[in-house]
């Protein structure tokens, strides 16, 4: 069974910068595992953040920009806003099905 | 303006089926990969079904396969989730999405609820 990993939690100041990862069982993510990241808000839909690793789509702010970092599907968020704080998760790409990570919780403190 | 609009939840005893809809409006429906995604009370997101736009690409999650059918139909702008032999761990929020099959899931609706229990 295939699991992929992020971290359960991470704080960051209003105005830093945090980098959130995303890890495969199977070994290092790459391109062709197209990292998608998604933003949730209590009570509410996930929302698109990033697709095919490092692609925004129209609405997402420019502070937000995904990499792949040490065999790891990466976020990062740089000038981090009061409004950031939600739960954040990756979906991977194996080839027919999708496995979605098991979220980060920001905090922004 | 995209809108998808989920129906079709509810209470359903265990050892039962149910199907879910999903009603697409303001895009190409069928220019568009489908997707169920399903959240259990204060848990993480699962993916649970994908379908390509013309059906030819159908996946479905390990805890699911062999008891969920997704389907689509294009005249209708509609997206299926036929759900049978329902455990108590099917219980949760039932999402559809848009986007491609493998490089993206972009749009949401806002789900519907799902309860498994006698």
């Amino acid at each position: 069974q295939t699991v992929v990993t992020q971290e359960p939690s991470l704080t960051v100041s209003p105005g830093g910068t945090v980098t959130l990862t995303c890890a495969s069982s199977t070994g290092a993510v790459t391109s062709g595992y197209y990292p998608n990241w998604f933003q949730q808000k209590p009570g509410q839909a996930p929302r698109a953040l990033i697709y095919s690793t490092s692609n925004k789509h129209s609405w997402t702010p420019a502070r937000f920009s995904g990499s792949l970092l040490g065999g790891k599907a990466a976020l990062t968020l740089s000038g981090v806003q009061p409004e950031d704080e939600a739960e954040y998760y990756c979906l991977l790409y194996y080839g027919g099905a999708r496995v979605f990570g098991g979220g980060t919780k920001l905090t922004v403190l | 303006e995209v809108q998808l609009v989920e129906s079709g939840g509810g209470l359903v005893q265990p050892g039962r089926s149910l199907r879910l809809s999903c009603a697409a409006s303001g895009f190409t429906f069928d220019d568009y990969a489908m997707h169920w995604v399903r959240q259990a009370p204060g848990k993480g997101l699962e993916w649970v079904s994908g379908i390509s736009w013309n059906s030819g690409t159908i996946g479905y999650a390990d805890s699911v396969k062999g008891r969920f059918t997704i389907s689509r139909d294009n005249a209708k702008n509609s997206l299926y989730l036929q759900m049978n032999s329902l455990r108590a761990e099917d219980t949760a929020l039932y999402y559809c999405a848009a986007g491609d099959y493998s490089t993206r899931v972009q749009h949401w609706g806002q789900g519907t609820l799902v309860t498994v229990s006698s």
